[in-house]
This record gives C-alpha cells, sequence and structure tokens, in this order.
C-alpha cells in the first residue's frame, strides 16, 4: 500500500542554521514526490516536485529536496533557516501506477519552528 | 487574479443540521478534491471530480456529499450523519490526467460544531 511517513512531528532549529525535514515513502511504482508548505489558518502552497532526473531538486523560497530511491526518501532541506519559514509542512507522493484516479497520499506534517 | 476561493472561512453547525462549504476556481482545472485535515493527521480524501457530472468518493466520504455542476464548483455539504464534523477543510484542483501537477488549495473552512 501506498504511504508517506515524516518522521518528526516537530521540527526546531535556529535562525541562520541549515534545516532538513524528513520525508519517506513506500508506492508500488515509480513515485511523483511533493512538498507542500501551510501557513497558520491557510490551505497548502506548493514548494517543489520530484518527477524525475536530477536527483536534488530546488524549489520556492530558497529550499531544495533530495530524492534518494534506495532509501526511499525525499528529505527536505535549506541551507539557512529564516524565522518566516516556521510552518507545517507536508510530503506528498502520487504513485505512477496507471488507476482510474491518480491518488495523492499526503504525510502527517511536521511543525517548523525557527528560533530567532 | 487565478486561483481557489473557499468560504466561509469559520462555520458553526447546529445537532442535526446539515451545511455547505462552498468552493469555486477561475484556473479552468478540470480536477477538483476536498480534503478533511485534523490536528497529526495530514490530509485525507474526502470526494474528487475529474470533470463536471462526474464525481468519485475518497477515503473519508461518509457522513458527506458533494455535486459537480459547473466546471468552477464544487461545494461539500456536511451532512447530519457525520457525527464528528470538526476539522479545517481544504479544496484543491489540479490539471486533470497529468500526474507531475501539483495541486492548488483554498485558504479552507474551519467548521465546529456548537
Amino acid at each position: 500500500a501506498q504511504s508517506v511517513a515524516q518522521p518528526e512531528d516537530q521540527v526546531n532549529v535556529a535562525e541562520g542554521n541549515p534545516l532538513t525535514v524528513k520525508c519517506t515513502y513506500s508506492v508500488s511504482g515509480n513515485p511523483y514526490l511533493f512538498w507542500y508548505v501551510q501557513y497558520p489558518n491557510r490551505g497548502l502552497q506548493f514548494l517543489l516536485k520530484y518527477i524525475t532526473g536530477d536527483n536534488l531538486v530546488k524549489g520556492s523560497y530558497g529550499f531544495e529536496a533530495e530524492f534518494n530511491k534506495s532509501q526511499t526518501s525525499f528529505h527536505l532541506k535549506k541551507p539557512s533557516a529564516l524565522v518566516s519559514d516556521s510552518a507545517l509542512y507536508f510530503c506528498a507522493v502520487r504513485d505512477m501506477v496507471k488507476t482510474s484516479y491518480d491518488k495523492v497520499i499526503f504525510g502527517p506534517g511536521t511543525s517548523l519552528s525557527v528560533i530567532p | 487574479d487565478g486561483g481557489i476561493t473557499q468560504s466561509p472561512k469559520y462555520l458553526f453547525r447546529k445537532e442535526g443540521q446539515n451545511v455547505t462549504l462552498s468552493c469555486e476556481q477561475n484556473l479552468n482545472h478540470d480536477a477538483m478534491y476536498w480534503y478533511r485535515q485534523d490536528p497529526g493527521q495530514g490530509l485525507r480524501l474526502i470526494y474528487y471530480s475529474q470533470i463536471v457530472n462526474d464525481f468519485q468518493k475518497g477515503d473519508i466520504a461518509e457522513g458527506y456529499s458533494v455535486s459537480r455542476e459547473k466546471k468552477e464548483s464544487f461545494p461539500l455539504t456536511v451532512t447530519s450523519a457525520q457525527k464528528n464534523p470538526t476539522a479545517f477543510y481544504l479544496c484543491a484542483s489540479s490539471i486533470r490526467g497529468r500526474r507531475g501537477e501539483k495541486l492548488f488549495f483554498g485558504s479552507g473552512t474551519q467548521l465546529s460544531v456548537l
């Protein structure tokens, strides 16, 4: 069965330090992987996606993510955290297996707090 | 500006009452979705529609109903059969049939029970 895990409910990082938000996935075919960010009482905003090609994907607001097929991981990273990065982050996967509906599976979310 | 509009932002439901959440998009997307968000549980799919006049149940459709009479609109009704309706509800849309396409989300509706 398809699934997405985000092993950390909460990540705390000091402003200016690098940050990592972890994601692992399980799918039956090749995955399409996404990261979304949610600010309080708002909808989700797209950050970046991996479809194919280079394992390091660059996205919005200076974020990047590294696809690792052998470890089935897609960790979100940023070299220098900002206080404004504090938000809820969701990893999501879309399975490439052909079905009548290509379902998007979301992880439970990781709350990131950047401390001034 | 193109986007998805959800209304109202806050909604209160009385016992035994049906309430309807509005979702309108001007992105010309064929596919639309309703998700429910509970703290610590991520997003769970309630209903989705890939084309006008057609929709399918998601993972937690019981107690909910939808319609898709126009491409731009995908309202969600929370019926009295939904015993635990308090949650944040998110509407989303995407280009149909292209798995690499991202989802666009509305700003959400917080539903609470009086």
